[in-house]
């Protein structure tokens, strides 16, 4: 299997804590992106960093991408309540192959109020 | 409102009875792909389609068919369901280049 994998598989943490969570892939990509999913629904793409860039903030979020080491960080600062979700890494390979994007397992993120 | 749009949202079905769970993109995207969602397992794809009548085959295709004869749709067909694909499926749709997925709400299938 091709699939990365994210790592804590769970994490919780309190209202205004930051959340880190990481992800590590096997083969080389075209980029790297993350995504939200809320209980049992529709998964909702966050950010997109490509593998010629090292780190990329989008609001609250901060992505950093180290080739060398095959590994991504998502990082949610001030962290809410409504954060609480699973969040997945997903990798397009080399190649410029977006159709072929695959997932990890995903870290579940419960913030407490 | 863009979107993609699944049906049914929730089916369960037995053994052998051919079904399928269509899917509708509106904002005119190239590539579409169908995944799975299993408990420890992660979404893994089944298959993808890069434009219309250009299909190919993910990481779990055994048992599944598709067909795009319209860029907008792209249906996910069991001929024969079993009880292994009992999960969550996802259609999701992205325009080519690099750029974000966007995913439908669900389906929730169980084959008895």
């Amino acid at each position: 299997s091709q699939q990365g994998e994210e790592d804590p598989q769970a994490l919780s943490i309190q209202e205004g804590e930051n959340a880190t969570m990481n992800c590590s892939y096997k083969t080389s990509i075209n980029n790297l992106q993350w995504y939200r999913q809320n209980s049992g629904r529709g998964l909702v793409h966050l950010i997109l960093i490509r593998s010629n860039e090292r780190e990329k903030h989008s609001g609250r979020l901060r992505v950093t991408l180290d080739t060398s080491k095959k590994s991504s960080s998502l990082l949610i600062t001030a962290s809410r309540a409504a954060d609480t979700a699973s969040y997945f890494c997903a990798q397009s390979p080399g190649g410029g192959s977006n159709y072929k994007l695959t997932f990890g397992k995903g870290t579940l993120l419960t913030v407490n109020p | 409102e863009a979107q993609v749009t699944q049906n049914p949202r929730y089916l369960i079905t037995v053994t052998g009875k051919k079904l399928t769970v269509t899917c509708s993109q509106n904002m005119n995207h190239e590539y579409m792909s169908w995944y799975r969602q299993d408990p420890g397992l992660g979404l893994r794809q089944i298959y993808y389609s890069m434009n219309v009548e250009v299909t190919d085959k993910g990481d779990v295709p055994e048992g599944y068919k598709v067909s795009r004869k319209e860029k907008r749709n792209f249906p996910l067909i069991l001929e024969s369901p079993s009880p292994n694909q009992t999960s969550l499926y996802f259609c999701a749709s992205s325009p080519p280049g690099e750029d974000g997925y966007t995913f439908g709400s669900g389906t929730r299938l169980t084959v008895v």
